[in-house]
């Protein structure tokens, strides 16, 4: 049930643009994107929940294809405080829980 | 408003021993969800509580319990310490716990150490 992130680590210098995908076996109910810097909490980025939904957020968005049970994140001229790992988290149609990915680790360099 | 707080912030235990963490929930939360994060992995649930009663449960076994109070704090105890227990335990609270897709919103965590 634990949805597949990739690709698993990506290195950007500063204004380039990165995708993160996400992709379930499952049929999703919704899709949430977290980032997380090392030793800190997750802190919620966007969630979707319709099939071909998108949201945005600043330079930050994202697509969710109810379809295909897969979501994208979009980060566009990234900034140095975009580094840390991104976590997508899926919710069922069936319950409450969110089943995380293992994350893809992200760093903006200079 | 306040967020999320979780204490200890670190501990270190004992194979076979038993710990309790705690949670508070953000303002204006009736649910809370545990979470256990092993280095370099997501986080993978352990159970949700709703106004004091568990509303789902991971694939973790019943030596991992909880607890939720009025005030909508919760505790998570673990007995029989194992090593694989070591991680950074999260917890996660949101407003209803009764709607699907519901923003979750997590603490800073504890980390445990059994050795």
């Amino acid at each position: 049930q634990q949805p597949v992130q990739s690709p698993q680590a990506v290195i950007l210098r500063e204004g380039e643009d990165a995708v993160i995908n996400c992709s379930s076996s499952k049929a999703l109910y919704s899709v949430h994107w977290y980032r997380q810097k090392h030793g800190e909490a997750p802190v919620f980025l966007m969630i979707l929940l319709k099939g071909g939904e998108q949201k945005g957020h600043d330079k930050i968005s994202a697509s969710f294809n109810e379809k295909k049970q897969q979501s994208s994140l979009y980060l566009t001229a990234s900034q140095l405080s975009y580094s840390g790992t991104y976590f997508c988290g899926t919710g069922r149609h069936s319950g409450y829980a969110l089943n995380f990915g293992k994350g893809t680790s992200l760093l903006v360099t200079p | 408003e306040t967020g999320v707080t979780q204490s200890p912030t670190h501990l270190i235990k004992t194979r076979g021993q038993q710990v309790t963490l705690r949670c508070s929930s953000q303002s204006g939360h009736n649910t809370v969800s545990w979470y256990q994060q092993a280095l370099g992995q997501g986080p993978q649930f352990i159970f949700q509580y709703y106004r004091e009663e568990e509303n789902g449960r991971g694939n973790f076994p019943p030596r991992f319990s909880g607890l939720q109070f009025p005030n909508y704090s919760s505790e998570l105890n673990v007995n029989a310490l194992e090593l694989d227990d070591s991680a950074l335990y999260l917890c996660a609270s949101s407003y209803t716990g009764l709607v699907k897709g519901e923003t979750q919103y997590f603490g800073p965590g504890t980390r445990l150490l059994v050795l």
